[in-house]
């Protein structure tokens, strides 16, 4: 049973526009949620986090949203850039497992010139 | 420069011969993990270290030990490897374990099991 799902295995975007990766979850108990970009032969790497009591947070051209009631974050791009392309995953914590990540399986995010 | 350092990269080697894979991090800091990651599945958690001589289990720990005698090495061991266990390895390490300390992870091992 998967906790964070990320049900768009890719997404294509053109350069410039916005770019939204979406992410669902299951457990009302998660109280920190992550964003992680991740390139081929590398490992991920943090972009921006949210914490469960806010419903925004931005940082330069990420925004990250969080809907509590309908237990969906969204990753926002703006603009796209060509070096935006990656592997996106989004993860989720709750302190009673001792902040264990939960991980969705990731989105591939394409940015064409 | 800050960094996690996993060896080897990659590796295979046949069903049953003991392997392990060493983590490094410069950063000083308390939590370790390691994970696998394998197609549709995302980063699953194979063991965390909050701290030297703590170590517990995370979701998928069968087949798998680790140790942490030192705060900077958290080796992976597979006594007696199996197919199954072919797959990306990231060992990832923060100054907690909380969601708000972000972890800095490793390249990844690439270990194939025949």
């Amino acid at each position: 049973d998967q906790q964070v799902k990320q049900n768009s295995p890719s997404l294509s975007v053109q350069e410039g526009r916005i770019s939204i990766l979406n992410c669902d979850y299951t457990n009302s108990m998660f109280d920190y949620f992550l964003w992680y970009k991740k390139y081929p032969a590398e490992g991920p790497t943090f972009l921006i986090s949210i914490s469960s009591i806010k419903d925004k947070n931005e940082d330069g051209r990420f925004t990250v949203f969080l809907n509590k009631s309908a237990k969906h974050l969204s990753l926002h791009i703006v603009p796209s850039q060509p070096g935006d392309s990656a592997v996106y995953f989004c993860a989720a914590s709750f302190m009673d497992s001792n902040y264990q990540l939960i991980w969705g399986a990731g989105t591939k995010l394409i940015i064409k010139p | 420069e800050a960094q996690v350092t996993q060896n080897p990269r990659y590796l295979i080697t046949v069903t049953g011969k003991k392997l392990t894979v060493t983590c490094s991090q410069n950063m000083n800091h308390e939590y370790m993990s390691w994970y696998r990651q394998d197609p549709g599945l995302g980063l699953r958690q194979i063991y965390y270290s909050m701290n030297v001589e703590v170590t517990d289990k995370g979701d998928v720990p069968e087949g798998y030990k680790v140790s942490r005698k030192e705060k900077r090495n958290f080796p992976l061991i597979l006594e007696s490897p199996s197919p199954n266990q072919t797959s990306l390895y990231f060992c990832a390490s923060s100054f907690g374990g909380g969601g708000n300390q972000p972890q800095h992870f490793g390249d990844g091992t690439r270990l194939s099991i025949l």
